[in-house]
């Protein structure tokens, strides 16, 4: 699995878009980019995967740069309960995890 | 859809005594399951590889001995740590890929909720 990097942590406000930036400059022509959250003292939440192209589900929006060496997660609406910490994740079979992003979101 | 189940969620041992920890796929079938391990506020790592029928594989540093793992039914995992110490004491993960998901290029796994170990 290609490392990953993230900020350690950010923040938001409620009601505004969050956007969490990862690097993966070495990630593989087939290995996929995954984004998991995990709030405190529960297990992993998928929240979006994609290849190459854009994505977009009821949770977030995924953007995939065109060299594919970082993607963007983004949380259009925060809301408090979007507290947690992200893991952005490249790879295939294993999920290595990395550190994640921890973003709180505030009134 | 794709629940994925633990129990216990959590548990307190003596030291020197075995627990298991079972983790199930309540609405689809795995034939490839999961063990995590995170300390408070660490990341989750990597335990070992379930393949249904077949012995685990285990990630470097991972004591094979210790760390039983059994993987008997495309809905049951089971993870056993044997003779256990307060150093045992973590958050244990499980995740489930889905078995239709073999013909897929991606990755779709589903977490457990984790089980909380405490060995005194």
């Amino acid at each position: 699995d290609a490392k990953t990097t993230q900020p350690p942590s950010m923040d938001c406000a409620e009601g505004r878009a969050a956007n969490l930036p990862c690097n993966h400059s070495t990630i593989s022509g087939n290995e996929y980019v995954y984004w998991y959250r995990q709030i405190h003292s529960q297990g992993p939440q998928y929240i979006i995967h994609g290849l190459k192209n854009n994505e977009t589900n009821e949770m977030a929006s995924l953007i995939i740069t065109e060299d594919r060496k970082s993607s963007t997660l983004i949380l259009p609406h925060a809301t408090l309960r979007d507290t947690a910490v992200y893991y952005c994740i490249a790879g295939g079979y294993a999920l290595n995890f990395g550190k994640g992003t921890s973003l709180l979101v505030t009134p | 859809g794709a629940v994925v189940s633990q129990h216990p969620s959590w548990v307190i041992c003596k030291s020197g005594t075995s627990v298991k920890i079972e983790c199930r796929s309540l609405d689809f079938q795995a034939t490839t399951m999961f063990w995590y391990r995170q300390f408070p506020k660490q990341s989750l790592m990597l335990m070992a590889t379930s393949n249904e029928g077949s012995k685990a594989t285990y990630e470097q540093g991972v004591e094979k001995d210790k760390f039983l793992i059994n993987h008997a039914s495309l809905t049951l995992s089971t993870l056993t740590v044997t003779s256990a110490h307060p150093e045992d004491s973590s958050f244990y993960i499980c995740s489930a890929r889905d078995v239709v998901a073999g013909w897929r290029e991606y990755d779709e796994q589903y977490f457990g909720p984790g089980t909380r170990l405490t060995v005194t």
